[in-house]
């Protein structure tokens, strides 16, 4: 079985300071990394995943995230957010053995100051 | 191209009436997920899909949830007898067949049970 644990609700930060948003997971099996973002009236959408190789993987908008097998995390970061990343985040994990049951965290909440 | 598709929108609905919930994946997609998402809540896996076979309804909260796909397209999400805990958005997304692809979500049915 597996769990996420996403260690922060609510992330408040100002426009051009860098943020990450921690992702911390369990699991008895090797899994496949995700997050989602579902920005304010839009539905989820992946932002970036992680499933072999380079153990950082960036999305098209600035943001990364680095896979940490010993911590068994995945923490998302970006150098400088700006207004249009104010949405909420998702983690969640995926076994890559067997079937296709995808794990989630309760979310972290992004929000950009001026 | 058409996105996945949720119907209907809302509902709102008394206590112990029935609701069916359908959703409409992406074309040529034969994995299909029924998530549940509960205010301040993380998504909840309930159920998915293969083809039209289910191999894990470990998430089905109660023996009052079924779910149901028919033609390797359109499912549905049956609660019998609703409880006002049902209360929350039920978010479908679909995937190609294959381990780890990204998922695409619908806007999601927002249930209300009086």
């Amino acid at each position: 079985a597996q769990s996420v644990t996403q260690l922060d609700s609510q992330v408040p930060v100002f426009e051009e300071a860098p943020v990450e948003l921690r992702c911390n997971y369990s699991s008895s099996v090797s899994v496949y990394l995700f997050w989602y973002v579902q920005y304010p009236n839009q539905g989820l959408q992946l932002l970036l995943k992680y499933l072999s190789g380079s153990t950082l993987v960036e999305s098209i908008n600035g943001f990364e995230a680095e896979f940490n097998k010993s911590q068994t995390s995945f923490h998302l970061r970006k150098p400088s957010v700006h207004i249009s990343d104010t949405a909420e985040y998702f983690c969640a994990v995926s076994p890559n053995t067997g079937g296709f049951k995808t794990i989630f965290g309760a979310g972290t909440r992004l929000f950009v100051k001026a | 191209g058409a996105g996945v598709s949720q119907s209907p929108s809302n509902k709102v609905t008394e206590k112990g009436k029935d609701v069916e919930l359908r959703c409409d994946p992406i074309s040529g997609h034969t994995a299909l997920y029924w998530y549940r998402q509960s205010l301040g809540q993380g998504l909840e896996f309930l159920i998915y899909f293969q083809g039209n076979s289910a191999p894990d309804k470990s998430g089905l909260p109660s023996d009052r949830f079924s779910a149901e796909r028919t033609g390797g397209s359109v499912s549905t999400l049956t609660i019998q007898r609703t409880q006002q805990e049902d209360s929350a958005v039920y978010l479908c997304a679909s995937s190609l067949n294959r381990r780890a692809e990204t998922q695409y979500f619908g806007p999601g049915t927002r249930l209300l049970v009086l």
